[in-house]
Parts: C-alpha cells; structure tokens; sequence
C-alpha cells in the first residue's frame, strides 16, 4: 500500500513568511508524529498526535510552531514568522499505535532565506 | 535521563570488509529498539524492531542484536550499496521515541 506521503518536497521562502508543511499519513495510522533533522542532527522530535487524543506539543520549539490533525488522517505543521534558523528537514512518521514502529515520509526540505 | 549513543560518527569500509554498528541507550521501560537507513535526501526507511535482550534479526546483510545496555547492527560482506546513515530510536515510556544522530557509513568499491 502507499507510504507516508509529504508535500512539499521543497520549500524556499522569505524570513517572515509563514509556511504549511503537509503530512499523508499511512492509511489506518491511529499515530502520527512530526521531527525537525537539521544538517548534522539527530531527529528532534516536535509533536505527537494519536487518535482523538490531545496533541503532545511538547517538542515544539516556540509558539511559532503549530500542527493540526484533521479527521485524524492528514496533518498540516505551520511555522509562522519563519526564521533562518527553521531552515531543515521535516519529517513526518505514521504507526499503527503509539508504541509501534514508525514509517517516516520522504520530508519537506524547508530553506528560510 | 533518557537518550541513545551511537557510534562511530562515519565508518568506510572496503566492499566485503564486515563490520558492527553500536547503538547505546539508557531508556526507561524500554519497550523497542529500531534501526532506520536514511539515505541522502530521504527519509528514513525502517529496517528492524527489537523487544528483548537477546533478540537477533536478520535481513540480507544485516543482523540487528540487543542487549539490556546496547544494539548491534551487523554488516556481513558490504557492498557499496549499503552506503547510508543508519539511525537506531528507542521506544519509551509513553509516546516518546529517541533517536540516536546516526552512523554515516560508506563502502568502498
């Protein structure tokens, strides 16, 4: 079956925009999770959505940062204000349930100008 | 604290030249190690979960092994396709997954 799809695969914008980062998640997934990998880094985990449950939002790194999960299926991940030092790869993951193994997508390469 | 090590950084061998990758991890109530491959550009692809000490599993090349300390991921006569970052994560408590900053490996032809 189809994987977890991402869009876009790249992103360039200005300092200041706000971007929409976009997350298809495996059909079936009750778990969806979001990570930053900056050049050199390990993933950094930035939250964690699992069935109708409350968002962990633990990971977020400020209050530019946001994610929506609608109809517990597609996730969108906006960064407001967007700053040089967001420039990364997002990755999103899927899993059948919050303790099972993770499928990643293929990430958004986001370059903030 | 909860994290995972892994070493070394980058690793070249020579096609044919085994080798192991360590994967380190003091996480609470440990309940799955995963290894990834992550090629450049892409995400990582899932390779092999882990629940218990003593657990080995093999695909192709790779074997993974656990212990209650540390993973191996065993690599058996490589070839220059098995050129990637591998990433090891451990499951936590909760939701929590940590990842490990991965080991760059490159065979050599």
């Amino acid at each position: 079956g189809a994987g977890v799809s991402q869009s876009p695969s790249n992103k360039v914008t200005e300092k200041g925009k706000d971007v929409e980062l976009r997350c298809d998640p495996i059909s079936g997934h009750t778990a969806l999770y979001w990570y930053r990998q900056s050049l050199g880094q390990g993933l950094e985990f930035l939250i964690y959505f699992q069935g109708n449950s409350a968002p962990d939002k633990s990971g977020l790194p400020s209050d530019r940062f946001s994610a929506e999960r609608t109809g517990g299926s597609v996730s969108t991940l906006t960064i407001q204000r967007t700053q040089q030092e967001d420039s990364a790869v997002y990755l999103c993951a899927s899993s059948l349930s919050g303790t099972d193994t993770q499928y990643f997508g293929p990430g958004t390469r986001l370059t903030v100008l | 604290e909860d994290q995972v090590t892994q070493s070394p950084e980058a690793l070249r061998l020579q096609e044919g030249e085994s080798s192991s990758l360590n994967c380190s991890y003091t996480v609470s109530g440990l309940r799955g190690l995963f290894w990834y491959r992550q090629d450049p550009g892409k995400g990582p692809e899932f390779l092999f979960t882990l629940y218990s000490a003593g657990e080995e599993k093999e695909k192709e090349r790779l074997k993974a092994t656990l212990t209650k300390k540390e993973s191996f991921l065993h690599i058996t006569a490589p070839k220059p396709e098995d050129s990637a970052t591998y990433l090891c994560a451990g499951g936590g408590t909760g939701n929590q997954f940590y990842f490990g900053t991965g080991t760059s490996l490159t065979v050599i032809p």
